[in-house]
């Protein structure tokens, strides 16, 4: 079973408007976290936000915060008034803290946002 | 700025050669680093965890004779890819995890795009 599920291959939003990335992740660790990273073409990755399963608060960083909803396991990520600059493939990704590999990254499939002008 | 670096950014050679590719943490010691491997339009696959020191942790289905991995300082890991041929072509990123105030978070260098003939 895929351990990060992100369902839109592609989404399309028109520039200054929000737009929401889905991700939802399975674990049985009570002990996680929580990834957004963003890969433009030139293919670097980009840390974008981070959520610890503990955290009370959700995650906010600049135009992106993250909407966690731990009972439904979903880490959605949701990007204010967007920018042509956004367009790129967004990866939400899992650190579970067992197998004595704590840093261990597991990826979805990835969407590509396109920004509008 | 970027924290982490990789050497080369891209690379061509002929099928049969091996080909060393550098990744480096630039302002923080890394006691673990790791290596994927992305196929165009598809997420990032796990190949191995490095760990300063000992020997690295292949992921199930990655030869750890084809592709060798080194880590020989806090601020160095290699992946060395062994008689390269076409299927081996692909972009590698490596990444380094930084500790900060109880948090870490992956940093990843700008990948490395190997093509071989």
């Amino acid at each position: 079973a895929q351990k990060i599920t992100q369902t839109q291959p592609g989404m399309f939003v028109q520039e200054k408007e929000a737009v929401t990335l889905d991700c939802t992740y399975d674990t049985s660790d009570p002990s996680y976290g929580l990834f957004w990273y963003k890969q433009p073409s030139s293919g670097e990755m980009i840390f974008l936000i981070y959520q610890g399963s503990y955290d009370q608060q959700n995650a906010t960083e600049g135009r992106y915060s993250l909407n966690f909803q731990k009972a439904r396991k979903s880490a959605n990520l949701v990007i204010s008034a967007s920018q042509l600059g956004d367009s790129a493939m967004y990866f939400c990704a899992m650190r579970e803290n067992s197998g004595g590999s704590n840093y261990k990254l597991t990826f979805g499939k990835g969407t590509l946002l396109t920004v509008n002008p | 700025g970027a924290v982490v670096s990789q050497h080369p950014s891209r690379v061509i050679c002929k099928s049969g050669t091996s080909v060393k590719i550098e990744c480096r943490s630039l302002d923080f010691q890394a006691t673990t680093m790791f290596w994927y491997r992305q196929f165009p339009k598809q997420s990032l696959m796990l190949m191995a965890t490095s760990n300063e020191g000992s020997k690295a942790t292949y992921e199930q289905g990655v030869e750890k004779d084809k592709f060798l991995i080194n880590h020989a300082s806090l601020t160095l890991s290699t992946l060395t890819v062994t008689s390269a041929h076409p299927e081996d072509s692909s972009f590698y990123i490596c990444s380094a995890t930084r500790s900060r105030g109880g948090r870490e978070t992956q940093y990843f260098g700008p990948g490395t795009r190997l093509l071989v003939l």
